[in-house]
């Protein structure tokens, strides 16, 4: 069982709403991603979570902030968000870093 | 800086012909590679993944690593219009490093 879980599928919000992403795997795998993909461009990645650590890539803005409940969660949650991060955003994880991931269906986000 | 390159295409293939996908790496300490398929507006779903020289085969998939030429390609025989696809490839620097960089992606078109 290879498999990751995303929801929503679809999110609309508007700049000033909050709201949150959710990932699941019930693999074991000890390292999971947040990822994001614009149109036509290949995967970014924006967070990692392994050995219990959280990894920040120092260029994602202070409006996404990922939260690691358990080993087997991460969320990721969004406040005053711009048009300009409607993407499709990725989870992904991987039994330890370095080694294959493995991705969910991915929210697609619109900020109106 | 780490980059990982390939043709953006799109590449067009007549159906039951092979399909050729080239992909290579800046960085001589690369450890793993992996190949990802992408639908329009789907999550990247894995293909094959080599680690050592040579060629690796699945199915109707074969994926080839040089190291000393710092090259991968993904070899797909009997080419079937379901191919058709943006086709990643990702690379692993050192195991235990949480980041994969992502080449740009080629998008191929089977054509009945």
């Amino acid at each position: 069982d290879t498999e990751v879980t995303q929801t929503p599928k679809h999110l609309v919000m508007g700049m000033t709403n909050k709201k949150s992403l959710k990932c699941e795997q019930h693999m074991g795998h000890r390292a999971m991603y947040w990822y994001k993909q614009k149109a036509k461009k290949p995967p970014e990645l924006m967070f990692v979570y392994s050995y219990e650590k959280l990894s920040i890539n120092e260029s994602v803005p202070s409006r996404f902030s990922p939260e690691c409940p358990n080993s087997s969660l991460l969320n990721l949650h969004l406040h005053a968000l711009q048009p300009e991060d409607s993407a499709l955003y990725l989870c992904a994880s991987s039994r330890w870093t370095g080694e294959t991931q493995y991705f969910g269906p991915g929210t697609r986000l619109l900020v109106l | 800086q780490k980059e990982v390159e390939q043709n953006s295409g799109p590449l067009s293939v007549p159906e039951g012909a092979i399909a050729s996908l080239n992909c290579t790496y800046s960085d001589r300490g690369s450890q793993s590679f992996f190949w990802y398929r992408q639908y329009s507006g789907k999550s990247p779903e894995l293909i094959m993944s080599i680690y050592s020289n040579g060629d690796k085969e699945d199915g109707r998939f074969t994926a080839q690593l040089n190291k000393a030429s710092q090259y991968v390609s993904l070899l797909i025989r009997d080419s079937q219009p379901s191919d058709s696809a943006t086709y990643l490839c990702v690379v692993s620097y050192n195991f235990g490093n949480e980041k994969l960089t992502f080449g740009t992606g080629t998008r191929l078109t089977i054509i009945p």
